[in-house]
């Protein structure tokens, strides 16, 4: 109940395309949703978060759409750039008995942005 | 720099040795979260502080492992009789609660450790 699946895998798009990246989850009690990245040998960056209040934010090139009926939420990164290329994780977080809000990542999807 | 920190970067132990990472994490920063990444899978979390107190732990935690933040500043992270199954990347993160936040967590660069 506290998976969160992401797909696809590994994503390659030529410059300027808009990659998407889905995540879905089970647990209705999960309230967060960010977006990180993470270059080799890097610790994950936060890149923009959503709420489920919400069915839409953007930060820059960067887009989350949210579907709270589907239990499914996306990111797309607009004219992308070949210094996109990392590797992109969603996360869901809830509120605990023990006040953490642990983050519970997707599998992580290896994004390549060709010049 | 008043990001995360992290040391060492790298550690390579054989195993049944004793090995301890510190995390330094923004200085505002009241929680203090420890996860452990495999290659090519998502951080899981480990364990979780509010100031100096432990107030979660995974079961991914065994008893081999164990976590500090002594004065609610910096935090270590031991691993006793390390086997090859705990090489991985142990990654810090902190957060500030506050009202309206709804936890930013920010991570440091990670330590990555080969038990051999």
């Amino acid at each position: 109940q506290q998976q969160v699946k992401q797909s696809p895998q590994s994503l390659i798009v030529q410059k300027g395309g808009i990659p998407i990246i889905n995540c879905a989850y089970e647990n209705t009690a999960f309230d967060y949703f960010p977006w990180y990245q993470q270059f080799p040998g890097k610790g994950p960056a936060l890149l923009i978060a959503i709420r489920p209040d919400v069915s839409e934010k953007k930060e820059g090139r960067f887009t989350i759409s949210f579907n709270k009926s589907a239990k499914q939420f996306s990111l797309h990164i607009m004219d992308s750039q070949p210094g996109d290329s990392a590797t992109y994780f969603c996360a869901a977080s809830k509120a605990s008995s023990g006040s953490a809000r642990q983050l519970t990542f997707g599998s992580g999807t290896q994004l390549t942005v060709l010049p | 720099d008043t990001g995360v920190s992290q040391n060492p970067r790298h550690k390579i132990t054989k195993r049944g040795q004793n090995v301890t990472f510190r995390c330094d994490p923004i200085s505002e920063h009241n929680r203090l979260y420890w996860y452990r990444q495999t290659l090519g899978q998502g951080p899981e979390f480990l364990t979780y502080f509010q100031n100096e107190a432990q107030l979660e732990k995974s079961r991914l935690l065994s008893d081999r492992f164990s976590a500090e933040r002594p004065k609610g500043s910096f935090s270590t992270l031991e691993i006793q009789r390390t086997e090859q199954g705990d090489s991985a990347m142990y990654l810090c993160a902190s957060s500030f609660r506050g009202t309206g936040i709804m936890n930013e967590q920010y991570f440091g660069p990670g330590t990555r450790l080969t038990v051999t």
